[in-house]
């Protein structure tokens, strides 16, 4: 099966701590994004990636971080730095080709700050 | 100015009528357009994308495309209750990147 992959579905973390998000894609896409939602909100971009090792910072980039070691993987930290880390974060994937930008979505992870 | 924008609603419809969701965006050069549908507690699910002036049907869904006056609609004909969501806009509005609206609540009433 074809598809976009997160892990966890959800995560706990307390205050100070840095958490991991994973996304894993295997529709051969090369561009790969990540966003947060909060509630009764719009997506916001956070960062993107159209090739391996290449990354940027989206519009909400303060307090995450990111890697593009593989094509298939983009994982998200984030850092004690993000003051409301408490949000729904989603990874999306698309062939970024053309004007064309279909973007799939995982399933997300909802991350809660204790 | 806000970059993409819808109407909140909730859009409330009886079964089996059409429904109308709106959105505008601030910039000209856009070149492609998506709706997406979001269940509670669920991610994004591409269901229409649109590049040109005009309309694009796919089933019970037809998007309409409006460059002149900035604006693209999602059209739902027989609205069944399983409709019930939120309805995002997406507009490519930035060099490959997205840009979503608020979303659109859709309520189908039986």
């Amino acid at each position: 099966d074809g598809g976009i992959t997160q892990s966890p579905k959800y995560l706990f973390r307390k205050e100070g701590q840095n958490v991991t998000l994973s996304c894993e894609q295997n529709l051969n896409h090369d561009a790969m994004y990540w966003y947060r939602q909060d509630p009764g909100q719009g997506l916001r971009l956070i960062y993107y990636s159209q090739i391996v090792n290449d990354f940027q910072k989206g519009d909400i980039a303060e307090g995450y971080s990111v890697s593009r070691e593989k094509k298939e993987s983009f994982p998200l930290t984030v850092t004690s730095a993000q003051k409301n880390p408490t949000a729904f974060y989603l990874c999306a994937s698309s062939n970024g080709q053309g004007r064309s930008n279909e973007q799939f979505f995982g399933p997300g992870t909802r991350l809660t700050v204790l | 100015q806000k970059e993409v924008e819808q109407n909140s609603g909730p859009l409330s419809v009886p079964e089996g009528a059409i429904a109308s969701l709106n959105c505008t965006y601030s910039d000209r050069v856009s070149q492609s357009f998506f709706w997406y549908r979001q269940y509670s507690g669920k991610s994004p699910e591409l269901i229409m994308s649109i590049y040109s002036n005009g309309d694009k049907e796919d089933g019970r869904f037809t998007a309409q495309l409006n460059k002149a006056s900035q604006y693209v609609s999602l059209l739902i004909r027989d609205s069944q209750p399983s409709d019930s969501a939120t309805y995002l806009c997406a507009v490519n509005i930035k060099a490959s990147t997205l840009t979503f609206g608020k979303g659109t609540m859709l309520l189908v009433s039986p």
